[in-house]
């Protein structure tokens, strides 16, 4: 039982690259998200999915984009990479609301 | 907007210390709370969650919470901690009817030997 599965752990940019973080669950969780964890400020939702063929923005969406491809799928990409993008990338995925099930984490580095 | 306040950034415990870790959240309707735990290098865990019902709620590893509503406040106890309990702990809201998690900055909790 995989849970919530994310790829690459690790990736290092140069500014300006692009790249696609990928998650996948295998739960049949309607709800799916993607928040960025930085030191002292906890974890910010960038965007989510409520169900399949929804996105909507977070608290910081800014230079980011995503793609509900099915509902086991929800993928985030990052179109111009910056240094401020830094981060280490956590995707979720929850049943309305009664538990958020969190993948390894993609630890990002842009330089 | 939802929003949650863990006022303790930092913590330093001996071991058998007892342990509270506040957590206050703004938000004026009903709400789904959580505490989750960040064991280092690791993904977030589930430690407990409060949805309805005694508000005293008991998770895992011996730690419990107390949700009292009056105060908008959700903390997080353990009456004697471990040196494994050493991690980073999140207090986390979301509005019953809503689909957004909302998390605290975080407590980093060291417990010394």
């Amino acid at each position: 039982n995989a849970g919530v599965t994310q790829t690459p752990k690790f990736q290092v940019l140069k500014t300006g690259q692009s790249m696609t973080l990928q998650c996948a669950q295998d739960m049949n969780h309607n709800s799916m998200y993607w928040y960025r964890q930085d030191p002292g400020m906890g974890l910010r939702l960038i965007y989510y999915s409520a169900s399949e063929g929804t996105t909507d923005k977070g608290e910081v969406p800014n230079g980011y984009n995503v793609s509900r491809l099915n509902k086991r799928e929800f993928s985030l990409r990052l179109e111009s990479a910056a240094p401020s993008q830094t981060s280490v990338y956590f995707c979720a995925s929850s049943l309305n609301n009664y538990g958020y099930t969190f993948g390894s984490g993609t630890r990002l580095t842009v330089v | 907007a939802q929003s949650v306040s863990q006022h303790n950034h930092h913590v330093i415990l001996s071991e058998a210390a007892s342990l509270e870790l506040g957590c206050n959240y703004s938000y004026g309707g009903t709400v789904n709370l959580f505490w989750y735990v960040q064991y280092p290098g690791q993904h977030l865990q589930l430690l407990l969650k409060y949805f309805s019902g005694d508000p005293l709620v008991k998770g895992i590893k011996g730690f419990e919470a107390e949700f009292i509503k009056s105060k908008f406040s959700f903390n997080l106890r353990k009456p004697s901690v471990q040196w494994s309990d050493t991690a980073e702990y999140f207090c986390a809201v979301n509005a019953a009817a809503g689909n957004m998690l909302t998390f605290g900055g975080g407590t980093r909790l060291m417990v010394k030997p």
